[in-house]
């Protein structure tokens, strides 16, 4: 019963390195989103994809790129890491749903990532 | 845009004790609400949600949740407290991105942290 499955869990990185964080989903869920979680604030949409082959820009996508080749994963590429991207990283997915959508969003274990 | 508030960073309570997680909303429409839990260094757990219908959702592991429209709010309740409670709870609601088409994206709140002691 895997569900969504994010790896890896836990990473440093130095400034200025790239590394992809990568999530899978075994639910044939059309949906994925990524979100980050920092202390006091909540978790912020970082990108979302409402299926293969189409992504979109969430609240803070800065410094972050996505892509979506199959429905099952959704990896998060960060191109030059920097501190302010020190962050626990959520992966999630949902099923479509009929107009209004009050479907269920189930997250990943999530990506503990320190950037120094 | 909606959203969601947690007033209480951290609650403490005794164990066999009654627990209350308190969450107000702010919407355009409906509100469709949601509780998360998340315990020390894993994901979010779904607990409950309010879509429609009775104003007293139940939900996982003993917890229940009050939708008062008047007082916009969503609290999160259990009558007995556990010490295994003690975890980070997130209250969120549905926000749906133009156009409308049956996609939603949740808002949460800052979380907070419930501390049961024995």
């Amino acid at each position: 019963n895997a569900g969504v499955t994010q790896t890896p869990k836990f990473r440093i990185l130095k400034i200025g390195q790239s590394m992809t964080l990568q999530c899978t989903q075994d639910m044939n869920h059309n949906y994925m989103y990524w979100y980050r979680q920092d202390p006091g604030m909540g978790l912020k949409l970082i990108y979302y994809s409402v299926g293969a082959g189409i992504t979109d820009k969430g609240e803070v996508p800065n410094g972050y790129n996505v892509s979506r080749s199959t429905t099952e994963d959704f990896p998060l590429r960060l191109e030059l890491a920097a501190p302010s991207q020190t962050s626990v990283y959520f992966c999630a997915s949902s099923r479509p749903g009929t107009v209004p959508s009050g479907n269920t969003i189930y997250f990943g274990e999530g990506s503990w990532l320190t950037v120094v | 845009a909606q959203s969601v508030a947690q007033p209480e960073d951290q609650v403490n309570v005794a164990e066999g004790n009654p627990l209350t997680v308190k969450c107000t909303y702010s919407v355009s429409g409906n509100p469709y609400l949601f509780w998360y839990v998340q315990y020390p260094n894993r994901g979010l757990q779904f607990l409950l949600k309010y879509i429609t219908g009775d104003n007293l959702v139940k939900g996982s592991y003993g917890f229940e949740a009050e939708f008062n429209k008047s007082q916009t709010s969503f609290h999160l309740k259990k009558p007995s407290a556990l010490v295994s409670d003690s975890a980070l709870y997130f209250c969120a609601v549905r926000d749906v991105l133009p156009p409308d088409t049956g996609f939603q994206k949740l808002v949460f709140g800052t979380g907070t942290r419930l501390l049961v002691s024995p």
